[in-house]
């Protein structure tokens, strides 16, 4: 069974601050996809990454960053120098690689509340 | 990636009614999902839908309850019939775009 965890609940850092969030999955699938999604106050979900299972390069786009690591099924989320506009809640997510319905299995969501 | 619009924004509506809402796309999708977010929760896949066939649902979900439409290939709707105040959430429709799915601004539902 395919399964996302993410254990820390709500988060909250004072603005500047750099602050990780941790995703951990479960999988049997040798290839997949992982996502981190953000959801602010308004309610849309926004795309931020997608990460290949064969692809383990870290990422960096301007001050976010992603650590994907194989061996210990982990894909975790850091934002340096954090701002009031990154207040969210931050899904990560699970998919099959090139199945029928490439069906998004959540975590249950970090609520990142940066205080100024 | 393709542009989303759902409609209604948001809704109060009263126990033992229906509400049907709207998803849009601005390019041709194969495969559009309708997700339930309860309030405080995650998200949850209630059925994709493909255009031509009829949608499939998750367990728990039935077409009875939630049934869609996808009349072609930038248009679907869900119903969510005979609300309950359990029917309470944010309903969101997604596409897939190149393997990753986009979504829309999501529909905020309140029953009484």
């Amino acid at each position: 069974a395919q399964k996302v965890t993410q254990a820390q609940t709500e988060i909250s850092v004072v603005e500047k601050e750099d602050v990780t969030l941790d995703c951990v999955y479960e999988t049997r699938d040798t290839t997949y996809y992982l996502f981190w999604y953000k959801q602010p106050p308004s309610g849309e979900l926004v795309f931020l990454i997608r990460r290949n299972s064969f692809d383990e390069q870290n990422e960096i786009s301007g001050r976010y960053s992603w650590n994907f690591q194989k061996s210990t099924s982990s894909f975790n989320f850091t934002i340096t120098a954090s701002q009031v506009v990154d207040s969210a809640v931050y899904f990560c997510a699970l998919s099959n690689y090139g199945g029928a319905t490439n069906k998004l299995i959540f975590g249950t969501g970090t609520l990142l509340a940066v205080q100024p | 990636s393709a542009v989303i619009s759902q409609k209604p924004s948001r809704d109060i509506c009263q126990r033992g009614t229906s509400l049907t809402i709207q998803c849009q796309v601005d390019s041709q999708v194969t495969m559009m999902f309708w997700y339930r977010q309860q309030p405080g929760q995650s998200l949850t896949l209630i059925a994709t839908a493909n255009q031509g066939s009829e949608a499939t649902y998750e367990s728990g979900f039935v077409i009875d309850k939630f049934p869609i439409s996808r009349p072609n290939l930038t248009f679907s709707t869900l119903t969510v019939s005979n609300m309950s105040p359990e029917d309470s959430s944010i309903y969101l429709c997604s596409v897939d775009w190149s393997s990753t799915q986009y979504f829309g601004p999501g529909t905020r539902l309140t029953v009484l």
